[in-house]
């Protein structure tokens, strides 16, 4: 069975603090991994996945398949990054559990001025 | 304007009454699934589609059904609806399960 364990439901940092929201998977497979963003009163919206390996609003992850984590961090955290933040899990295009998306239970962010 | 659509936005209930709640996305996309939000365990998946006429179990999919016989449209149907049923329903789409495009959600209420 595929898992994502995120293990802070709140986070609080202030602004212009490094920040790192944490998460852990468990997949047999090889998976593909995402962060997906909810701000207030918006509609969940993807962030970043592993695969494009990009950076967005300056936030990176790195999946670290040894640790089976995927850990979000921002080195200066804005007052706008204040959101609920899933991470998710997916098997790989072509695998038997592609389409089956497991999401982590959340984490809030708070970041204060 | 590319989005995906859900109907209703809010619904209270009665347990046994069966209900519909309808999804339609106008990007083409081959993909659509069915999540539950709860609070402290997160999104959870109830169903997903990979095309037309081919649907999928999720982590919870118990006392909901799901069809696909339109490639916009993928409706979640509760045939007797329970007061545990009570929740956020979110629905997505996408090319792939790469990026979705979420709805707005829907919140049920079960009495």
């Amino acid at each position: 069975a595929q898992r994502v364990t995120q293990p802070e439901k709140l986070l609080s940092v202030f602004k212009g603090a490094p920040v790192e929201l944490k998460c852990n998977y468990s997949y047999s497979g090889s998976p593909e991994l995402f962060w997906y963003v909810q701000y207030s009163r918006q509609r969940l919206q993807l962030l970043l996945r592993h695969i494009s390996r990009e950076s967005i609003k300056g936030f990176t992850a790195d999946l670290n398949k040894g640790e089976t984590s995927f850990h979000l961090k921002k080195p200066f955290a804005q007052e706008e990054d204040s959101a609920m933040y899933y991470c998710a899990l997916s098997g790989r295009f072509g695998g038997t559990s592609y389409g089956k998306l497991t999401f982590g239970q959340g984490t809030i962010l708070t970041v204060h001025p | 304007e590319a989005q995906v659509t859900q109907n209703p936005r809010y619904l209270i209930t009665v347990t046994g009454k069966k209900l519909t709640v309808t999804c339609s996305q106008n990007m083409n996309h081959e993909y659509m699934s069915w999540y539950r939000q709860d609070p402290g365990l997160g999104l959870r998946q109830i169903y997903y589609s990979m095309n037309v006429e081919v649907t999928d179990k999720g982590d919870v999919p118990e006392g909901y059904k799901v069809s696909r016989k339109e490639k916009r449209n993928f409706p979640l149907i509760l045939e007797s609806p329970s007061p545990n049923q009570t929740s956020l329903y979110f629905c997505a789409s996408s090319f792939n399960t790469g990026e979705l495009f979420f709805g707005e959600g829907s919140r049920l209420t079960v009495l």
